[in-house]
């Protein structure tokens, strides 16, 4: 089964402050995740990278499949940027299985 | 983008009874579903993989008498908490992806409160 580890777990930061938040895999695979998930529970998938960078408003998302690292970045955050933000890596060797996610990234952004 | 909408979004129930929760896929079909479970301060765990027209899949751990899926259609899978028990408590979300792809799409999830 893969590993996700992310960090931090819990990051409070001033608005305006760029955000970078880690997550690391144990076993190659061919697509990350990133989740947002409001306090009352919604998932929004955010990004869904195989290779190098994706970039979505002040979103950005990179991933080194040899490294087996992603990043996401937030750019002039916002108190409304405060939430859970998730990795998910899909199964090893792809298939139908379920996705494995990190614990996740509290965000807190204070005005 | 996809869209998956679970309902209820919330739920009180006693002790005892079941509830019902919908995951549909509105504007595209599902061969597979998945279920997910959430306790506070947790990050999210797979419960069962949902087939259309066949057995669900069950992790380790997940009991399939207690917590029963159909998934009758393309559109619809359903969870069943039967007897339910204040340990049941929990965040309970689906996820769909489109036939042959890979990206996946979330419910809006439902709070499940025992009492």
């Amino acid at each position: 089964k893969n590993e996700v580890e992310q960090s931090p777990q819990n990051l409070t930061a001033q608005e305006g402050e760029f955000i970078t938040i880690n997550c690391s895999y144990s076993v190659g695979i061919s697509a990350l995740h990133w989740l947002q998930q409001h306090p009352g529970g919604g998932i929004v998938s955010l990004f869904m990278l195989s290779s190098g960078k994706k970039k979505h408003g002040r979103l950005i998302a990179t991933i080194n499949i040899q490294e087996k690292h992603s990043s996401l970045h937030i750019t002039a955050s916002h108190p409304r940027d405060s939430a859970v933000y998730i990795c998910a890596v899909p199964p090893i060797g792809g298939g139908a299985d379920g996705l494995t996610f990190g614990k996740g990234t509290h965000l807190i952004i204070q005005p | 983008g996809a869209v998956v909408s679970q309902h209820p979004s919330w739920v009180i129930c006693k002790s005892g009874t079941s509830v019902k929760i919908e995951c549909r896929s509105l504007d595209f079909q599902a061969t597979t579903m998945f279920w997910y479970r959430q306790f506070p301060k947790q990050s999210l765990m797979l419960m069962a993989t949902s087939n259309e027209g066949s057995k669900a899949t069950y992790e380790q751990g997940v009991e399939k008498d207690k917590f029963l899926i159909n998934h009758a259609s393309l559109t619809l899978s359903t969870l069943t908490v039967t007897s339910a028990h204040p340990e049941d408590s929990s965040f309970y979300i689906c996820s769909a992806g489109r036939v042959g792809g890979s990206e996946a799409f979330f419910g809006q999830g439902t709070r499940l409160t025992v009492v």
